[in-house]
Order: C-alpha cells, then sequence, then structure tokens
C-alpha cells in the first residue's frame, strides 16, 4: 500500500539558512498535517491542510509558513533557521475525520 | 484544552509476556478518538490501534488491546505474548471527532519507553 513520501530524508542547515520540506500523502487523503518532534520529545502540532486551506494552526513560528498544493503535496517553508529548529519533521495525511497515517519524517540538523 | 498523561517514563516485560502501559486525558468534549501510536528505533511512527469514544467495546488488533474506561478518562494498552520487535516508545493520542467542530490535530502524552527483555 502506498505511504505518505517526504523528502528530503535528512537536512543539514546553518544558522539562518532556510529549508524546505516536501510532504506527499497518500492517494486520495485530503488532509495533511505537519508536526515537529524534539529530541525525547512528544510528536507537537504545527499545521494541517484540507483541500489546500489551511484547516488549524497550532505553536508554529512566524518563520515558518507552510501550504498545500494542487496535487496535495504540501510544503514546510522554514527560514532563518535557529539551532533550537533541530528536530524530526513529520507529515501525516488522512481521510477527513479519520486516522493519520505518519510519513517517515525529515530530520533536520541545524548548526 | 485536551491533555494527555502517561505516568511511566519506562517499562519493561519478559519477553512472551503481558505488560499494560497506562494512559489518562483530559477533556470536556463528548466525542473525540483515542490512538495508541508505536515509534521505534528508526523514529517512524506506526498507528497501533484506535478507539472510538462512542463506541463502549474495546478495540482489539491482535496482540493488542485497550481497556478503555470513559468516565474514568482512561486509555491503556494491554500488549500480549511481548515480542522483541514491541521494543518501542509509545504514545498516547488524542484527537477530537469531527463532529466537535474543534481541531483534528492529534494531541501526544509524552510516551512511554517499552523495553522487551529477552
Amino acid at each position: 500500500a502506498a505511504g505518505v513520501i517526504q523528502s528530503p530524508r535528512h537536512l543539514i542547515k546553518e544558522k539562518r539558512e532556510t529549508a524546505t520540506l516536501k510532504c506527499y500523502p497518500i492517494p486520495r487523503h485530503d488532509t495533511v498535517y505537519w508536526y515537529q518532534q524534539g529530541p525525547g520529545q512528544d510528536p507537537q502540532f504545527l499545521i494541517s491542510f484540507y483541500e489546500k486551506m489551511q484547516s488549524d494552526k497550532g505553536s508554529i513560528p512566524d518563520r515558518f509558513s507552510a501550504q498545500q498544493f494542487s496535487d496535495y503535496h504540501s510544503e514546510l517553508n522554514m527560514s532563518s533557521l535557529e539551532l533550537g529548529d533541530s528536530a524530526l519533521y513529520f507529515c501525516a495525511s488522512s481521510p477527513l475525520g479519520l486516522e493519520q497515517y505518519f510519513g517517515p519524517g525529515t530530520r533536520l540538523t541545524v548548526t | 484544552a485536551q491533555t494527555v498523561t502517561q505516568s511511566q517514563p519506562e517499562m519493561s516485560v519478559q519477553e512472551a509476556e503481558t505488560v499494560t502501559l497506562s494512559c489518562t486525558y483530559d477533556t470536556s468534549e463528548s466525542d473525540y478518538y483515542l490512538f495508541w501510536y508505536k515509534q521505534p528505533p528508526s523514529r517512524q511512527m506506526i498507528l497501533v490501534i484506535r478507539q472510538e469514544a462512542y463506541k463502549q467495546q474495546n478495540a482489539t488488533e491482535n496482540r493488542f488491546s485497550v481497556n478503555f474506561q470513559k468516565a474514568a478518562k482512561s486509555f491503556s494498552l494491554k500488549i500480549s505474548d511481548s515480542q522483541l520487535g514491541d521494543a518501542a516508545m509509545y504514545f498516547c493520542a488524542y484527537r477530537s471527532a469531527p463532529t466537535q467542530g474543534g481541531s483534528e490535530k492529534l494531541v501526544f502524552g509524552k510516551g512511554t519507553k517499552l523495553t522487551v527483555n529477552p
């Protein structure tokens, strides 16, 4: 069965640089969620999209932005990176109202 | 706001034995979903089991079952016949039902690290 695809799997950036994370949801899943998991932490919700519109927003810094495109893939753009942004970033997708399936995550390291 | 509490940071179990992981939650909503996710060393988040709050029957998935006590706001996970591959971090998670009109984000507990001893 098709799964959520995230790219890149690993990313190393320097402070103040910009990063773009991509997510390709499971076919026919119309909702995408982004989560951030710091070292030793539980995943924290960042933002979600339903049918290409932002549906909810969590504790996402103003330096971060995201969007969902016409083909339902989503991108998380992160600017002015800080050391504290180093984390595992998950994308999850679901048909509206049903369980969320997670991608393998993108491990971002900011040096 | 909803909160999820996992009071056991770490648990261990002997292979082939049974272990129960605890989870409590706080909500004022009447309709919601509860989940257990497994995160092995690969860091992949894997859905183990889900429970709809309106269902009185406890969910089961092979060796995994839950004890859902709605009045007590308790949602424990029982793993029977534990296997080495069950070793992982287990997260309990809450999500509002679509009928509540609120966010469908997952709210996670802090996790329980399960070790399986051969």
